[in-house]
């Protein structure tokens, strides 16, 4: 059982934007992670998007369009990818994923399949 | 920009093991800087396994670490992993991952009697 908290499907329509949320447990403060975000097409590896821990601490992955970003609520204890302008091509499973140290494992989302209507 | 190569499709026994490579181009990198993910059918992503960085000693997802070993191979620039007592619930794709930023094709690994 994934330890962050995705709901399985969310949809939004061609142009318009769509808004992804990861809940953290209670035990993990939103505040002190950053929050990973992987999109991933059937039959293909997880493509990594962005990394968001601040607005003066954030990145995107190569070639990865600035329609993507990131936030975080931290009244939900919840990170947020943001996708705007929706393409169909954005049409895919989006992954969250934190790493709480070095010496922890990698935890995974159980991920949202994004339909674009 | 770093590739990632691994190897091809297996299908095992229930009770043997499996290894996949995972080779590594393109850059100035440390292969101990591969973890490696899978992923059952039509199921999420599961981190296995990585490298603890600076110290480069492997670090297990606590369910696998009786039966999983990475290795990683600075010469060859090549990562392994090796997991034993296959059961069914092992029929994944596994994936190889550098620093989380670039990833393998996927290896399906299939355990059938």
């Amino acid at each position: 059982q994934p330890v962050l908290t995705q709901p399985p499907s969310s949809s939004a329509s061609l142009g318009e934007s769509a808004r992804l949320t990861c809940s953290l447990p209670t035990d993990l403060n939103v505040k002190s992670y950053s929050i990973y975000w992987y999109q991933q097409k059937p039959g293909s590896p997880p493509r990594y998007l962005l990394y968001y821990y601040s607005q003066s601490d954030e990145g995107r992955g190569a070639g990865v369009p600035s329609r993507f970003s990131g936030s975080k609520d931290v009244s939900a204890n919840t990170g947020i990818l943001f996708i705007s302008g929706l393409q169909s091509d954005d049409e895919a499973d989006y992954y969250c994923m934190i790493w709480p140290s070095n010496a922890s494992p990698w935890v995974f989302g159980g991920g949202t399949k994004l339909t674009v209507l | 920009q770093v590739q990632l190569v691994q190897s091809a499709t297996e299908v095992k026994k229930p009770g043997s093991s499996v290894k996949v490579s995972c080779k590594a181009s393109g850059g100035n990198f440390s292969t101990y800087a591969i973890s490696w993910v899978r992923q059952a059918p039509g199921q999420g992503l599961e981190w296995m396994a990585g490298f603890i960085p600076l110290l480069n000693t492997p670090n297990y997802e606590q369910r696998f670490q009786d039966r999983l070993t990475i290795v990683a191979d600075e010469t060859a620039t090549t990562a392994y992993m090796d997991l034993s007592g296959l059961t069914s619930d092992d029929t994944a794709v596994y994936y190889c991952t550098y620093l989380g930023d670039f990833w393998g094709q996927g290896t399906q690994v299939t355990v059938s009697s």
